[in-house]
């Protein structure tokens, strides 16, 4: 079955750094999304990408996130200026229409120190 | 704010007992709910979707919808120890298809051999 992939699987950054995680949705699909999962907390939608430009973002998705499809098969969230805060699971999913079910790649542990 | 409320649990259930897990939402415009289930530290994983007002039925999981309560519920029968994992309830958001989604921060379910 085709998956979403995403690398690394944890990634430690000293805070300040700029970090870019990384995402190869499934192949055949044109939407693709970030979303991520504080300790505890819930789900939080970031953004998402269509037809190589953002269609939606939340409010989490600052001037200090950006996206990018730098080629026919990477998806990739780039934060600039890490916080503490920052410290997530980041989740990369994709759909091939957008009423169609997401399907979540395995996520990337971010630790801010 | 649209809110998705869960009951964080934890929900026991005895192997082989019926598991009901609910979920209210606030945003009346909703159309497409989604029930995922998270074991500890991995992604979200799509157990079922449900569109219209009624019941949907896929293998041991049945999920409900009523619109005009504004609830959505998922019933898993003849639970097994591998359906240990917490729930989440996801909802669009109006307008947005399914590229949106609000989650709830789901309901933690044990169940007890």
């Amino acid at each position: 079955e085709p998956e979403v992939t995403q690398t690394p699987s944890h990634q430690v950054t000293q805070m300040g750094q700029e970090v870019i995680l990384r995402c190869v949705p499934i192949s055949n699909h044109l939407y693709f999304y970030w979303y991520r999962q504080i300790l505890g907390q819930k789900v939080e939608f970031l953004v998402s990408f269509y037809n190589n430009e953002i269609s939606e973002k939340s409010e989490i998705f600052d001037d200090q996130f950006s996206v990018e499809r730098p080629d026919g098969s990477n998806f990739t969230l780039k934060i600039r200026s890490t916080k503490l805060e920052d410290s997530a699971m980041y989740f990369c999913a994709s759909s091939d229409d957008r009423n169609e079910k997401l399907f979540f790649g395995s996520g990337t542990q971010l630790s801010v120190l | 704010q649209k809110e998705v409320e869960q009951n964080s649990g934890p929900l026991s259930v005895p192997e082989g007992a019926i598991a009901s897990l609910n979920c209210t939402y606030s945003d009346r415009g909703s159309q497409s709910f989604f029930w995922y289930r998270q074991y500890s530290g991995k992604s979200p994983e799509l157990i079922m979707s449900i569109y219209s007002n009624g019941d949907k039925e896929d293998g041991r999981f049945t999920a409900q919808l009523n619109k005009a309560s504004q609830y959505v519920s998922l019933l898993i029968r003849d639970s097994q120890p591998s359906d240990s994992a917490t729930y989440l309830c996801a909802v669009n958001e109006p307008g947005f298809g399914n590229e949106k989604l609000t989650f709830g921060t789901g309901t933690r379910l044990t169940i007890i051999p």
